[in-house]
C-alpha cells in the first residue's frame, strides 16, 4: 500500500508570498494519477490539479503542480487571500486511492 | 452543470445501520465511476468505495463486507448501505465523481454521519 506523505504540516505565510508544498510518496507512483485538492472549512474538496501538473477547469494559473517518481510539488505563486486553506495530494494505484494527511496553509 | 447532493446522514447506535444517497445530475451518470470519500471530524480524506458505471465495486478493507455500494444509472443516484456501523466510521460522507484521471472532479456537499450511544 502507498503512503503518501505531505509536508510541512502548516506553513504560515502571507498574502503575495510563494507557497511550496510536497507531496512523498512510499514508492514509486503514476503521475497520471497525483492529484491535487483544496479544501476551507466547512466546505467539500476542489480539484485543483491533475496527472500531477494539470490545472483543473476555473483553477487560475497561480496554481501548479510538478514532479515525478516519489516526489511531488504543488506551488502557488503570488498567495491571494482565499488560497488559505487545507491542501490534500491524492493517488490512486492498484485499485484503491490514497491521500495524504494534508498541509494547512494560514495566514502569518 | 454537474451537481452531486449527498443525504441520509445522521445519528445511528453503534450496530446499526443507515443508507446513503447521492442524486446526480447535469452529466451522464452512467458514464462515470463514482465514489465515497469521508472525513472523520478534524481529520483527512479517507476513500471508502467506489462503483464502475456497470456496477463493479471496490472497497477500504476497513469497511468490507459491512458497507455496500450501489447505482441506479436510471435514477442517476449513487448509493451507501452502511451496516454494523462502528464509531471510527463517524465522519461526513462525500459522493464524489471519479474523472478518467482517477481524480476526483467533482463533489457533493457531504452528509454528516454520526455513529454513537
Amino acid at each position: 500500500e502507498i503512503v503518501l506523505t505531505q509536508s510541512p504540516g502548516t506553513l504560515s505565510l502571507s498574502p503575495g508570498d510563494g507557497a511550496t508544498l510536497s507531496c512523498r510518496a512510499s514508492q514509486t507512483v503514476t503521475s497520471s494519477y497525483l492529484a491535487w485538492y483544496q479544501q476551507k472549512p466547512g466546505q467539500a474538496p476542489r480539484l485543483l490539479i491533475y496527472a500531477a501538473s494539470s490545472r483543473a477547469t476555473g483553477i487560475p494559473d497561480r496554481f501548479s503542480g510538478s514532479g515525478s517518481g516519489t516526489d511531488f510539488t504543488l506551488t502557488i505563486s503570488r498567495l491571494e487571500p482565499e488560497d488559505f486553506a487545507v491542501y490534500y495530494c491524492q493517488h490512486y494505484g492498484s485499485s484503491l486511492y490514497t491521500f495524504g494527511q494534508g498541509t494547512k496553509l494560514e495566514i502569518k | 452543470q454537474v451537481q452531486l447532493v449527498e443525504s441520509g446522514g445522521g445519528l445511528v447506535k453503534p450496530g446499526g445501520s443507515l443508507r446513503l444517497s447521492c442524486a446526480a445530475s447535469g452529466f451522464t451518470f452512467s458514464d462515470y465511476y463514482m465514489t465515497w470519500i469521508r472525513q472523520a471530524p478534524g481529520k483527512g480524506l479517507e476513500w471508502v468505495s467506489y462503483i464502475s458505471g456497470s456496477g463493479g465495486a471496490v472497497y477500504l478493507d476497513s469497511v468490507k463486507g459491512r458497507f455496500t455500494i450501489s447505482r441506479d444509472n436510471g435514477q442517476n443516484s449513487l448509493y451507501l448501505q452502511m451496516n454494523s456501523l462502528r464509531a471510527e466510521d463517524t465522519a461526513v460522507y462525500y459522493c464524489a465523481r471519479r474523472g478518467s484521471g482517477r481524480h476526483f472532479d467533482s463533489w457533493g456537499q457531504g452528509t454528516l454521519v454520526t455513529v454513537s450511544s
